[in-house]
């Protein structure tokens, strides 16, 4: 089965710096790479997705790229404002198959210093 | 529109006690899932339902049961509870196609 690893596990960036996460896959099959962003207290929100058919995609100061043949893909977060501290995770699934089923990674705290 | 609830949302337990956890969509979302979250361990499905009426195991199932009695609402059950279940539980439901899943606010549960 599908097996997601995600590095780091702990960031630290300075306000207004850049901070990037990375996740490797296993399963070739996966086609649907959602990043999930989890504040104190909070269930996970979907922040930003990206599909097979994808290299890179954009939303303001967030982006997300793909490496299909390195089976690898990561979150750019530029301009770190406080407010973007919490805790991500990455996950992968195919759909068509498996219900749905999310293999999420092991999260990434990010810490935003004023 | 509430989304995805979650009841209760703390609950500590003796060894041995059961409990319901109980999620409930106005979503109206085909599929539902219980997770469980642990430090470091990310975020692991226990069982999954693609409907009304149907369950499946997910990747951590021992010591869980669930139903789906009803669209809109997901049961979680532990028959007797073990402090290895100590932990946050999230319910989430998904509309199908591809497409965002949507998460409760969690229960954190705490077995003595």
């Amino acid at each position: 089965g599908e097996n997601v690893e995600q590095h780091p596990s702990t960031l630290s960036v300075q306000e207004g710096d850049s901070a990037v996460i990375k996740c490797t896959y296993s399963d070739s099959a996966s086609n649907y790479f959602p990043w999930y962003k989890q504040e104190l207290g909070k269930g996970p929100q979907l922040i930003i997705d990206i599909r097979s058919n994808v290299g890179e995609k954009k939303d303001q100061r967030i982006a997300v790229t793909l490496n299909k043949t390195a089976k690898h893909f990561s979150l750019h977060i530029t301009e770190t404002q406080p407010e973007d501290s919490a805790v991500y995770f990455c996950a992968a699934t195919s759909y068509g198959g498996s219900q749905g089923n999310l293999i999420f990674g092991k999260g990434t705290k990010l810490s935003v210093k004023p | 529109n509430a989304g995805v609830t979650q009841t209760p949302k703390f609950r500590v337990l003796k060894t041995g006690q059961s409990m319901t956890l109980l999620c409930a969509q106005d979503m109206n979302h085909e599929y539902m899932y219980w997770y469980r979250q642990d430090p470091g361990m990310g975020l692991r499905l226990i069982h999954y339902s693609v409907g009304e009426g149907t369950t499946a195991k997910g990747e951590v199932p021992d010591g869980y049961n669930v139903s789906r009695l009803k669209k809109q609402n997901f049961l979680l059950g532990l028959e007797s509870a073990a402090p290895s279940q100590t932990s946050v539980y999230f319910c989430a439901t998904w509309v199908g196609r591809v497409n965002e899943q949507f998460f409760g606010p969690g229960t954190r549960l705490t077995v003595l």
